[in-house]
C-alpha cells in the first residue's frame, strides 16, 4: 500500500471558482477524516467518515463546502464559489475503526489551495 | 466538545539537550487515544508516539516518551537528545470515542546546533 494519497498536489483558482479535491486513503481502513490546515496552525477539523457515511461536519463549515465518499472508498471535498479566505492546505487521513489495532491515523501530503 | 490546548507557539532547544512540549485536553469521556503528530517543513504529518488513556504507563519511542496525567488531562512530549532532524511543528491530537480525532494549534521547534 502506498499510503494516503491526495490529488491534486497544489491547486490555483480563480475567487468564485468551484474546485474538488480528492483523497484516496488506505485500502483497508474505512475512517476517512478532511483537515484545513494554514501557514503555522494546527489541522482543522472539516468533516470525518466512516464508509460512505457522513458522520460529522463542522460548524464552522459554510454551506459552500461538501464532501463525499460514496463507495466508502475515495472521497472528495468539493467547495463552491471560492473566496481568498479559503486558501489554505486541505488534508486527508484515514484510519482504522476502534479495536482493530493501530488506532492513529495516517495523513496524504494534502492539496494547497491558492484563491486569485 | 473536546478541546486540546497547547500553550506554547515556539520553543527552542539545544542539539542534544532535552525539551519538554505541554499539551493539555478537554474531555468528560474516560475512553480514548491522545497522539503527538510531528510535520516537518513543507512535508508530510507522521506519527511521534500515541498513548491510550486506559494505560496507565506512559508511551516510549526512542528518545520520545511522555508524560500522561489522566486526572490532570495533561499529555507532555518529552525528547531526549535533541537533534536537528526533529526541527518542526508538533500536534498535540486527541481521538474520541467516536473516532473523531482533533487537533491543538501546534507547537513549533527550533533545534540550535
Amino acid at each position: 500500500d502506498t499510503g494516503v494519497s491526495q490529488d491534486p498536489r497544489h491547486k490555483i483558482t480563480k475567487r468564485g471558482q468551484n474546485v474538488t479535491f480528492r483523497c484516496d486513503p488506505i485500502s483497508e481502513h474505512n475512517r476517512l477524516y478532511w483537515y484545513r490546515q494554514t501557514l503555522g496552525q494546527g489541522p482543522e477539523f472539516l468533516t470525518y467518515f466512516q464508509n460512505e457515511a457522513q458522520l460529522e461536519k463542522s460548524r464552522l463549515l459554510s454551506d459552500r463546502f461538501s464532501a463525499e465518499r460514496p463507495k466508502g472508498s475515495f472521497s472528495t471535498l468539493e467547495i463552491q464559489r471560492t473566496e481568498q479566505g479559503d486558501s489554505a492546505m486541505y488534508l486527508c487521513a484515514s484510519s482504522l475503526p476502534r479495536g482493530q489495532g493501530i488506532v492513529e491515523a495516517f495523513f496524504g501530503q494534502g492539496t494547497r489551495l491558492t484563491v486569485v | 466538545a473536546q478541546t486540546v490546548t497547547q500553550s506554547q507557539p515556539e520553543m527552542s532547544v539545544q542539539e542534544a539537550e532535552t525539551v519538554t512540549l505541554s499539551c493539555t485536553y478537554d474531555t468528560s469521556e474516560s475512553d480514548y487515544y491522545l497522539f503527538w503528530y510531528k510535520q516537518p517543513p513543507s512535508r508530510q504529518m507522521i506519527l511521534v508516539i500515541r498513548q491510550e488513556a486506559y494505560k496507565q504507563q506512559n508511551a516510549t519511542e526512542n528518545r520520545f516518551s511522555v508524560n500522561f496525567q489522566k486526572a490532570a488531562k495533561s499529555f507532555s512530549l518529552k525528547i531526549s537528545d535533541s537533534q536537528l532532524g526533529d526541527a518542526a511543528m508538533y500536534f498535540c491530537a486527541y481521538r474520541n470515542r467516536d473516532d473523531k480525532i482533533i487537533f491543538g494549534k501546534g507547537t513549533r521547534l527550533h533545534i540550535l546546533p
